[in-house]
């Protein structure tokens, strides 16, 4: 089953709000890569983590992997609607080579 | 630069039966993954590559033969369509290993009527 749990769902926000999506898993990680994925589109890659505590920014974009390597945040601040999309995280288990993306959170920025 | 290529974009079978998905990536990447994404279950890997004539099961397999012959195709093959694999398809490259960056195709949204 499902390995990598993603939450919210769902996100409704205005624009300028903050957003923030949450990742876990089971099992502990090796990484842990985000994508978005725009309305009809496909799922583009945003950034990968490794190490245990990381945290990288990409301008209004804020990524933490978590200390134990099974869960893992993005944080958005103040929102545009060119963020409208599906976040996506997806991480290796340290057994096996399999990769698991989540659930997905689909985020929609109301202007 | 192509890049990763799917096609068809769009098909639309009957149950019953075979289609096949195709996938060019003009990288030379090593990796090459086939994912299905449906409405609450994001995206799930079918299978994966990591080199010509090295393929392996992903989470969802069943009802899926792919091949790799040479590196830069990575065909999915529907040997007999269900309606539950209507689906989009996603085609992906990765350079180097599992843990790598993944380059999605544009999809292929498949209706089995």
């Amino acid at each position: 089953g499902q390995q990598v749990m993603q939450i919210p769902q769902y996100q409704h926000v205005q624009e300028g709000e903050d957003f923030t999506t949450y990742c876990n898993s089971s099992t502990t990680l090796s990484n842990i890569q985000w994508y978005k994925q725009r309305p009809g589109g496909h799922p583009v890659f945003l950034i990968q983590l490794v190490k245990s505590g990381e945290v990288k920014k990409q301008k209004r974009l804020t990524f933490q992997f978590g200390e134990a390597k099974k869960n893992s945040s993005l944080h958005i601040t103040a929102t545009q609607t060119t963020d409208v999309g599906t976040y996506f995280c997806a991480g290796k288990s340290d057994t096996g080579n399999q990769f698991y993306f989540g659930t997905g959170t689909s985020l929609t920025v109301i202007p | 630069d192509a890049g990763i290529t799917q096609s068809p974009r769009y098909k639309i079978t009957e149950t019953g039966r075979q289609v096949t998905l195709m996938c060019h990536q003009t990288w030379s990447h090593s990796y090459m993954f086939w994912y299905r994404q449906d409405l609450g279950h994001g995206l799930r890997l079918i299978y994966y590559s990591a080199a010509a004539d090295i393929t392996d099961k992903g989470e969802v397999p069943d009802g899926y033969v792919v091949s790799r012959s040479k590196t830069e195709n990575f065909p999915l093959t529907l040997e007999s369509a269900t309606r539950s694999q209507t689906s989009v398809y996603f085609c992906a490259s990765s350079e180097a290993s599992p843990l790598g960056t993944q380059y999605f195709g544009p999809g292929t949204r498949l209706l089995v009527l």
